[in-house]
C-alpha cells in the first residue's frame, strides 16, 4: 500500500516570493505522481503529473515539480507566486500496478498575501 | 463542455436518516469515482466504476453505504442510516478508461450530520 505525506499544512507567503510545497511518498512499487489544486468552492483540478521520462514536470501557470526517486519526493515549486495562486494543493500517488486508485496527502493550504 | 455535475451541493440531516448524492460524469467518460474528503484531509476513494461495473469497492463501508451506476452513466451514492462521523465532502470524479487518464472532479456535496 502507498501513502503520501505533505509536510506543511499551511504555507503563507508574500506575493512574488518563491514557494515550495513538500511531498513525500511511500510505496513498494513504481508509482505515478500528481499535484492537484483546489480553489475555494471548486473541485480539484490536475496541476501536473509525472508518469515517466524527465523527472522535472511543469504546469501551464508556472509551477514545476521534480520527481526524486532516491528521496521518494515530489516537491512543488514556483519561483514567483501571485495572489490568485491561493488555494489548497494536494499531492497524490498511484501505483503503476493498481489501476486508477489515487492516494492523496492531507493537503497544503497556500496563502499568498499582498 | 460541461464538467462533472453533482447534486445537491449541501445537505444537512439528522443522524439515522438516509441521504443520497447524485453525480453525472463528463460525457464519454466511462470511469466514475466516488471519494470522501474529511475536514483537513485529502480525498479517499470509496468506489470506482468501469461503465456499470464496480471494479474497486474495497474502501466502501458496505454496512451503510451503497452505490449504483445502472446504465453506466450517472451514479448515486447512498448512506442509510447516516452517522455523525459521515459528515464530510463527497466528491465524484470521472475519467476515460485507463489509469493514466486525468480524473476530473466535481464540486462535491458537503454533508453535515447532526
Amino acid at each position: 500500500a502507498q501513502s503520501v505525506t505533505q509536510l506543511d499544512s499551511q504555507v503563507p507567503v508574500f506575493e512574488e516570493a518563491p514557494v515550495e510545497l513538500r511531498c513525500n511518498y511511500s510505496s513498494s512499487v513504481s508509482v505515478y505522481l500528481f499535484w492537484y489544486v483546489q480553489y475555494p468552492n471548486q473541485g480539484l483540478q490536475l496541476l501536473l503529473k509525472y508518469l515517466s521520462g524527465s523527472t522535472l514536470v511543469e504546469s501551464i501557470n508556472g509551477f514545476e515539480a521534480e520527481f526524486n526517486k532516491s528521496q521518494t519526493s515530489f516537491h512543488l515549486r514556483k519561483p514567483s507566486v501571485h495572489i490568485s495562486d491561493t488555494a489548497e494543493y494536494f499531492c497524490a500517488v498511484s501505483e503503476k500496478t493498481s489501476g486508477s486508485r489515487l492516494t492523496f496527502g492531507e493537503g497544503t493550504q497556500l496563502t499568498v498575501n499582498p | 463542455e460541461a464538467g462533472v455535475v453533482q447534486s445537491p451541493r449541501y445537505k444537512i440531516i439528522e443522524k439515522k436518516q438516509p441521504v443520497a448524492f447524485w453525480c453525472n460524469p463528463i460525457s464519454g467518460h466511462n470511469t466514475l469515482y466516488w471519494y470522501r474528503q474529511n475536514l483537513g484531509q485529502g480525498p479517499e476513494l470509496l468506489i470506482r466504476y468501469e461503465n456499470e461495473e464496480a471494479v474497486d469497492d474495497s474502501q466502501l463501508p458496505k454496512d451503510r453505504f451503497s452505490a449504483e451506476r445502472l446504465k453506466g452513466v450517472d451514479s448515486t451514492l447512498k448512506i442509510q442510516p447516516a452517522e455523525l462521523g459521515d459528515s464530510a465532502v463527497y466528491l465524484c470524479a470521472s475519467s476515460l478508461v485507463g489509469h493514466l487518464n486525468e480524473q476530473f472532479f466535481g464540486p462535491g456535496t458537503r454533508l453535515t450530520v447532526l
